[in-house]
């Protein structure tokens, strides 16, 4: 069982759509930080959030921490093909480098 | 800063034998973390060193073993291979703010 739940596990959509992406779980984290990682390659951090209710924007990427801390989402607006990847949330319980993982949700934009 | 870099890229091992990954962390970054990564069970911790000690392992058998040396470069190690250790194995170094960046993985198939 994973102690972060990421929803949906596969996400296919058109160029210029908007998409939501959640990690959910039922424990307290001091952070949580998310990446997008590629084929063949190591996940590459977007963003640490670290206070309940925080919403950081990204460009496009709009990312929100829980109010109590527990869940985070992810949304993209008009998503682009070069948004295609694997997208990992990631907490941090105990210290920040004892991360536990999500996942992923898989996306993959069409042009 | 250069980033993680990880030796070797791709590796080809038989069941049995035994395994050294390296992985050499953003300079000036103390911690580093290791992680599995497979299709069915998505990243799962191994364990994180912090100035030559092990600060925190994750849930995998005694044949998988790690060290850190003065200059922060990791290695791990696996014993006795089993066709199940097929995974890419992704290093990640920390700063003291916790963030990790991670490697671009080591890809080990155990035939």
């Amino acid at each position: 069982t994973q102690l972060l739940e990421q929803s949906p596990q596969f996400l296919s959509i058109q160029e210029g759509e908007n998409l939501t992406v959640y990690c959910n779980s039922s424990s307290v984290f001091s952070s949580l930080q998310w990446y997008r990682q590629e084929p063949g390659e190591g996940p590459v951090l977007l963003v640490t959030v670290v206070t309940g209710g925080e919403v950081k924007k990204l460009k496009r990427l709009t990312f929100q921490f829980g109010d109590a801390r527990k869940d985070s989402s992810l949304h993209i607006t008009a998503a682009q093909p070069g948004d295609t990847g694997l997208y990992l949330c990631a907490g941090g319980r105990y210290n920040n480098n004892d991360m536990r993982f999500g996942a992923g949700t898989r996306l993959t934009v069409k042009p | 800063k250069a980033g993680v870099t990880q030796t070797p890229r791709y590796l080809i091992k038989t069941r049995g034998q035994q395994v050294t990954l390296s992985c050499s962390p953003i300079s000036g970054h103390r911690s580093v973390s290791w992680y599995q990564q497979t299709p069915g069970q998505g990243l799962q911790f191994l364990f994180e060193y912090f100035s030559e000690t092990q600060r925190n392992k994750g849930n995998f058998p005694g044949r998988f073993s790690g060290r850190q040396f003065s200059n922060s470069r990791s290695e791990m190690n696996v014993s006795t291979l089993e066709l199940g250790d097929s995974a890419l194995y992704l290093c990640a170094s920390s700063s003291n703010q916790g963030e990790q960046y991670f490697g671009p993985g080591t890809r080990l198939t155990v035939t």
